[in-house]
């Protein structure tokens, strides 16, 4: 089945410590979006690419950096995580149709759980 | 700017009765589609219906069906015949232009208990 991964689904990491995230596609879809979602919270986007176009959203911090090498895989890199890092982080892809974009449909990778200690 | 609303933090249903979760929204744009999905405890968000602001009927996908009230601005979901397995967190969410972009926004989201 066609699916979006995201690896591992819990990460511990230690204050400070640098870490990646994973997330990779069998969709074959233009878009793939970065969420984080703290607790009882809707999801914040980070970034997003369009294809190899990269969107930072404009209160995300520096801390955090993205790369997409190909079409199937995405990595989110936290520089130095902080206390506040500690949420779920949530990888989605879209079709990515520049006809009717606002029916996009997202489809979510079952997230990644970050731990800071 | 775009927004969504989802008054309802929590909401309660026994099993096998129908329930409506509320999502109000804001946009100017005529062009928009409506998103509901599901977030279980186990984290990933399931794609469920999608209403687009040109459909002149309202989405139905199986149990859900979406009350799409365009002057209102409202887009409630609703499940029918609800199973322990709907207990989850509902988020309600918008793809309209802002700048140019169709970043989509959530809501903060319902959490519902379904009882047996």
């Amino acid at each position: 089945d066609a699916m979006v991964i995201q690896n591992p689904r819990y990460q511990v990491t230690q204050f400070g410590k640098p870490v990646t995230l994973s997330c990779s596609q069998t969709l074959n879809h233009n878009v793939m979006y970065w969420y984080q979602q703290k607790s009882s919270q809707a999801p914040k986007l980070l970034f997003h690419y369009y294809d190899k176009d990269f969107n930072n959203e404009a209160d995300t911090p520096d801390n955090f950096q993205s790369r997409r090498p190909n079409t199937s895989f995405c990595f989110l890199d936290i520089r130095s995580p902080g206390l506040g890092d500690a949420a779920m982080y949530l990888c989605a892809t879209s079709r990515g149709n520049s006809g009717r974009i606002s029916a996009d449909t997202q489809y979510f990778g079952p997230g990644t759980r970050l731990t800071v200690l | 700017a775009q927004k969504i609303t989802q008054t309802q933090p929590g909401m309660f249903v026994q099993e096998k009765e129908a329930v409506t979760l509320d999502c109000t929204y804001d946009t100017s744009d005529p062009s928009y589609g409506l998103f509901w999905y599901k977030q279980p405890s186990s984290g990933e968000m399931i794609f469920l219906i999608y209403q687009g602001s040109y459909d002149q009927q309202n989405a139905t996908e199986g149990r859900y069906s979406l009350n799409f009230q365009k002057a209102r601005k409202s887009a409630n979901l609703v499940i029918s015949a609800s199973q322990l397995g709907d207990s989850a967190m509902y988020f309600c969410a918008m793809r309209a232009p802002s700048g140019g972009s169709y970043i989509p926004t959530f809501g903060r989201g319902t959490s519902l208990i379904v009882h047996p």
